[in-house]
């Protein structure tokens, strides 16, 4: 079954600073890899997608993510925070029996002005 | 413009005591989700329907039931038997359940059993 890691529950930015958030995967072969994000008492959005090819990936309000294979991860990156980044933010994986999402644990950003 | 709709944003009720979350969406999809949200937990799956009058159980479908009679809706009955209900719940839909098929999440229902 695949799973999903994010190390870090919380992150404290400074507005304007670059962001990376971890995300490390477990699943045997190709992944579909998903990142979310969530404001408070919100449901999610889906800031960018993996399926294949390229593995540098660009999404929605600047963000981007890489999809590593050797390191089994596919880390979040925005290379400057703006306060209205501060949410929770989840990577995902798809893969196996009905290609149903696994979600990990969430990382909440908090930016400092 | 489509979307998801959850009703009520939040919901109280006494423990022993049913309850149902709706879900309706206007997107057309043929896949729809019921999640779970715990603080530092993730998202865990509870049901999921991939066509009408059909559904499966996911990881925690346990003290929960749902039903599919119409594409648009997908309610889910938190029952008496789940035996911590408090939770965020958040309804998804997508066009398939392939791993190409992005979710489409809904605003989510806060329940407090208490």
């Amino acid at each position: 079954a695949q799973s999903v890691t994010q190390p870090d529950i919380h992150i404290t930015v400074s507005e304007g600073a670059s962001l990376e958030l971890r995300c490390n995967y477990s699943y045997g072969a190709t992944p579909y890899l998903f990142w979310y994000v969530q404001s408070p008492g919100q449901g999610l959005q889906l800031l960018l997608k993996y399926f294949s090819g390229d593995t540098l990936v660009q999404g929605i309000k600047g963000f981007e993510a890489e999809f590593k294979r050797s390191q089994s991860s596919f880390n979040l990156r925005k290379p400057s925070v703006h306060w209205s980044d501060a949410a929770e933010y989840f990577c995902a994986v798809a893969g196996g029996a009905g290609n149903m999402l696994t979600f990990g644990g969430g990382t909440r950003l908090m930016v400092k002005p | 413009d489509g979307g998801i709709t959850q009703s009520p944003k939040y919901l109280f009720r006494k423990e022993g005591q049913n309850v149902t979350l709706s879900c309706e969406q206007n997107l057309n999809h043929d896949a729809m989700y019921w999640y779970r949200q715990d603080p530092g937990q993730g998202l865990r799956l509870i049901y999921y329907s991939q066509i009408v009058n059909d559904f499966q159980k996911g990881d925690i479908a346990e003290g929960y039931s749902v039903s599919r009679e119409k594409k648009e809706s997908f309610p889910l009955t938190v029952t008496s038997a789940q035996k911590n209900p408090t939770a965020f719940y958040l309804c998804a839909s997508s066009r398939g359940t392939g791993g190409n098929s992005p979710l489409h999440f809904g605003n989510g229902t806060r329940l407090t059993v208490t």
